[in-house]
Order: structure tokens, then C-alpha cells, then sequence
């Protein structure tokens, strides 16, 4: 299958700073990237699309000035989140889509934020 | 948006017993997907699975999308096979695609 990578794994961050997360397709490019936000023992929210060269599709409920995404190439695609707070504290993944605009979506590892 | 729906929330096996987890959407999909997600966060793609039947090794997976259902068969369950199964489905809108995951049935196979 394709892969998708996500760094950091982990992050631990004080109160009031910028943490980046990167998400890569290392074998195929990706218009699209979605980025998804996990709270323990729930499922998976879609918190926004994320187009190459374009500005991202947030959700309903998600602040952009909060959570900054960016996607500079056809492989790349960054989520930031600013001024964090424990609040945002989360499991933060990534997926790519391969492929047509329903084609299989291939998620990276995801990123554990916890701010303290 | 397209409703996902997982049966059952949880579920605790025998090693070698068999399975199947089922999956519930609410409207007609172009995109539907089988996920097992590890103890370490990981999403792990089973099966891309819209329409009909596939098969890999001890796992199977149908989807009757005229009835809006997709069905995902475990054979023969080994301990490694615990974890998450979450199935998403994605339905072409003009107002841009999304997949849609399911609450998940949580799988235990025990010794």
C-alpha cells in the first residue's frame, strides 16, 4: 500500500506556543490531504481539507486561526497549531487520497499533542 | 452528511473463533473503507471497498451498497487481531468529499 508519513509522533509543549506537524505522501502525490483529530476512545473528526495551492475547507466548529494548514506541494501538507493550550491537546492524523477524488485515502501514524 | 453507523461497540473473541462486524450508512457512497487501528494509534487499510467482494488471507469484506450496508468477516481471530475497526464512507458532493468514519466496534480476542 501507499505510505503516508507524519512527524513528530509525539509532542509535549508549554502553554501559549506553536507546534507544526508535517504530514508527507513518500510514494505518490496528493492533491488532497485531510486532516483528522482523535480524543481517547473516540473516533475520527474531520477537522479540514487541505487542497495544493489553495486555502484549506475548514469543518464547522474548527478555528483556522487556531489551526493553520498548509499545502506547499503535491506531498506535503502541514497543520499548526498556535498559541496552544491544554484544551488542544489530542491525537492529531493525517491522510492523503491516492488517486481520483474518491479514491482510497492512506492515513500517516498520527502525532500525540499534549500541552502542559 | 452521510450518518456511519458501527454493530457491536465491542466485541470480545475466542482465538479462532469467527467474526463479522457490520457497517451502516445513510446514503449511497463512491468511497467506502475498513480500517483496523493498532494500539499505537496506527490506521491500518483493510479493505477500498465501495461495492462487491474482496478478500485478503483471513479477512473478507462485502458491501451491498443498494442497501447501504458493508460487512466486514474475521476468520479464524488471533490475539493480534484486537484493536479498532472503523469504517468510513464518502459520498461525491459538489461541496467537496470527506470521509466519514463510524464510531467503531472495538475487538478483544483472547487466548
Amino acid at each position: 500500500g501507499a505510505v503516508v508519513s507524519q512527524h513528530p509522533s509525539r509532542v509535549i509543549c508549554k502553554s501559549g506556543t506553536s507546534v507544526k506537524i508535517e504530514c508527507r505522501s513518500l510514494d505518490f502525490q496528493a492533491t488532497t490531504m485531510f486532516w483528522y483529530r482523535q480524543f481517547p476512545k473516540q473516533s475520527l473528526m474531520l477537522m479540514a481539507t487541505s487542497n495544493e495551492g489553495s486555502k484549506a475547507t475548514y469543518e464547522q466548529g474548527v478555528e483556522k486561526d487556531k489551526f493553520l494548514i498548509n499545502h506547499a506541494s503535491l506531498t506535503l501538507s502541514t497543520l499548526t497549531v498556535t498559541s496552544a493550550h491544554p484544551e488542544d491537546s489530542s491525537f492529531y492524523i493525517c491522510s492523503a487520497r491516492r488517486g481520483p477524488i474518491t479514491g482510497e485515502l492512506f492515513f500517516g501514524e498520527g502525532s500525540r499533542l499534549t500541552v502542559l | 452528511g452521510i450518518q456511519v453507523e458501527q454493530s457491536p461497540p465491542d466485541l470480545i473473541l475466542q482465538e479462532g473463533a469467527n467474526s463479522t462486524l457490520r457497517c451502516n450508512f445513510s446514503d449511497s457512497v463512491n468511497n467506502l473503507q475498513w480500517f483496523h487501528q493498532n494500539p499505537w494509534g496506527q490506521l491500518i487499510n483493510l479493505f477500498y471497498i465501495p461495492s462487491g467482494t474482496k478478500q485478503n488471507g483471513r479477512l473478507s469484506a462485502t458491501t451491498v451498497a443498494t442497501e447501504r450496508y458493508s460487512l466486514l468477516y474475521i476468520s479464524s481471530s488471533q490475539t493480534t487481531d484486537s484493536g479498532v475497526y472503523f469504517c468510513a464512507a464518502e459520498r461525491l458532493t459538489g461541496g467537496g468529499n470527506k470521509l466519514t468514519f463510524g464510531t467503531g466496534t472495538q475487538l478483544k480476542v483472547e487466548l
